[in-house]
């Protein structure tokens, strides 16, 4: 079985502070990882993909991938109030599908 | 331009009864996947199409699931005597390509509440 695993949180954080939302996953054979935000109510939207080793940083959102360490992260910078939600963590793992993690439910706090 | 469209929105079933529940993907999209996600979870895999070709259903809980994409568009997942751990929310996702994905798009989901 593949496992995503990440803290379910919740994760408090002031506005303008870094968040940083981290997932361990257990199949050395992953591929790439994927981080989608989820409003309450909301279906899951993409905002950030990584398939190599490193930092890949796209505006206000890092995403960090350790193969060796088996873990990926998620750095949001100057958190904003909209940044609110539920954070989900998901590999692909050499077929098709994506495997999510649960979630980290994150809360900037004005 | 039109994204994933998922209906109804919510259904409300009572135990035993069957549902079916429609994903449209995107036009032209190759892959479609549903996902069942219940309350403070993340989405969980039931079932992968390729076109009309339903290539992996390995995720589907029991032989009550059944999912279907005739004509390798539309796709309809049908639960035949509801269980109340059935209720979850059924998010349906589509691809332009083989797989998913960064070009994955999921559609608003089904609410599905089992009385």
């Amino acid at each position: 079985q593949k496992e995503v695993e990440q803290n379910s949180g919740p994760l408090s954080v002031p506005e303008g502070a870094i968040a940083s939302l981290n997932c361990t996953y257990s199949d050395r054979g992953s591929q790439s990882f994927f981080w989608y935000r989820q409003y309450s109510g909301k279906s899951p939207e993409l905002i950030m993909f990584i398939y190599s080793n490193g930092d890949k940083e796209d505006g206000r959102f890092t995403a960090q991938l350790n193969k060796a360490s088996q873990y990926v992260s998620l750095l949001i910078r100057d958190s904003q109030p909209s940044d609110s939600a539920t954070y989900l963590c998901a590999g692909n793992f050499g077929n098709e599908k994506l495997t999510f993690g649960t979630g980290t439910r994150l809360t900037i706090i004005p | 331009g039109a994204g994933v469209s998922q209906s109804p929105r919510y259904k409300v079933a009572k135990r035993g009864q069957d549902v079916a529940l429609r994903c449209d993907p995107i036009s032209g999209h190759v892959s479609l996947f549903w996902y069942q996600q219940a309350l403070g979870q993340g989405p969980e895999f039931l079932t992968y199409f390729q076109n009309e070709a339903q290539l992996d259903k390995s995720g589907l809980p029991s032989d009550r699931f059944f999912a279907e994409r005739p004509e390798g568009s539309v796709s309809t997942l049908k639960i035949q005597r509801t269980q109340q751990e059935d209720s979850a929310v059924y998010l349906c996702a589509s691809s332009p390509n083989a797989g998913g994905g960064e070009k994955l798009f999921f559609g608003s989901g089904t609410q599905l509440s089992v009385l």
